[in-house]
């Protein structure tokens, strides 16, 4: 079946240093999304993509499609105390995002 | 707030015992979905709906699950005969149908332990 493999799987920074973290995948996906969730909680969505290399931002987030569509990458610029939590990405083959496939997540600790 | 609502979000049961779960979808979603996440895993596929159809339901959902949205608005998820292994968060998304801008919103999910 379809799997995502999302590195790192930890990262320990200090507050204000760009964060990047990525996803590649096995097969060809058609819609990309990166989520966040803190413990206890569901899953927020923070960046959609649908178009082969689509480069989208949210505010101090980045991220983008990659061309051969078996990849995305999530930056974080100018960390701050509340970027800790675990980062998922996300991907559906189909056209649309049904049926999500998800990667194991990207555990962000920030230093103070 | 008119996001995803799940209810109970905890729930404690003893093995055998059958347990069933509420997910209020975004008004507007004609898709809802229910995922299963374990203890340092991201979400897994269970099952989705579009409208009062499930279209399609993973090879996780045994026989013991069973999802059901009846009027294409709320779905429940019962779990019969509740095992160990089915101790897990339960999640419940949303989205519109379409190719673009389907973006699934999550609820808060619905922690089960079975003891």
């Amino acid at each position: 079946g379809q799997q995502l493999n999302q590195s790192p799987q930890s990262m320990f920074i200090q507050e204000g240093e760009d964060v990047s973290m990525n996803c590649t995948s096995s097969s060809i996906f058609n819609t990309w999304l990166w989520y966040k969730q803190d413990p206890g909680e569901g899953p927020v969505l923070l960046i959609a993509l649908y178009k082969a290399g689509e480069l989208t931002s949210n505010g101090r987030l980045t991220a983008q499609f990659g061309i051969t569509r078996k990849d995305s990458f999530l930056n974080i610029s100018a960390s701050i105390p509340s970027d800790v939590g675990i980062y998922f990405c996300a991907g559906s083959s189909i056209q649309g995002a049904q049926k999500l496939v998800f990667g194991q997540g990207t555990r962000l600790t920030i230093n103070p | 707030d008119t996001g995803v609502s799940q209810d109970p979000r905890h729930k404690i049961t003893k093995r055998g015992q059958n347990v069933t779960f509420r997910c209020d979808p975004i008004s507007e979603h004609n898709r809802l979905y229910w995922y299963r996440q374990t203890l340092g895993q991201g979400p897994e596929f269970l099952t989705y709906f579009q409208n009062e159809a499930q279209l399609e339901k993973s090879r996780l959902l045994s026989d013991r699950f069973s999802a059901e949205r009846p009027k294409g608005s709320f779905s429940t998820l019962e779990i019969q005969r509740t095992e160990q292994g089915d101790s897990a968060m339960y999640l419940c998304a949303s989205s519109r149908q379409g190719f673009m801008n389907t973006e699934a919103f999550f609820g808060q999910g619905t922690r089960l332990t079975v003891v």
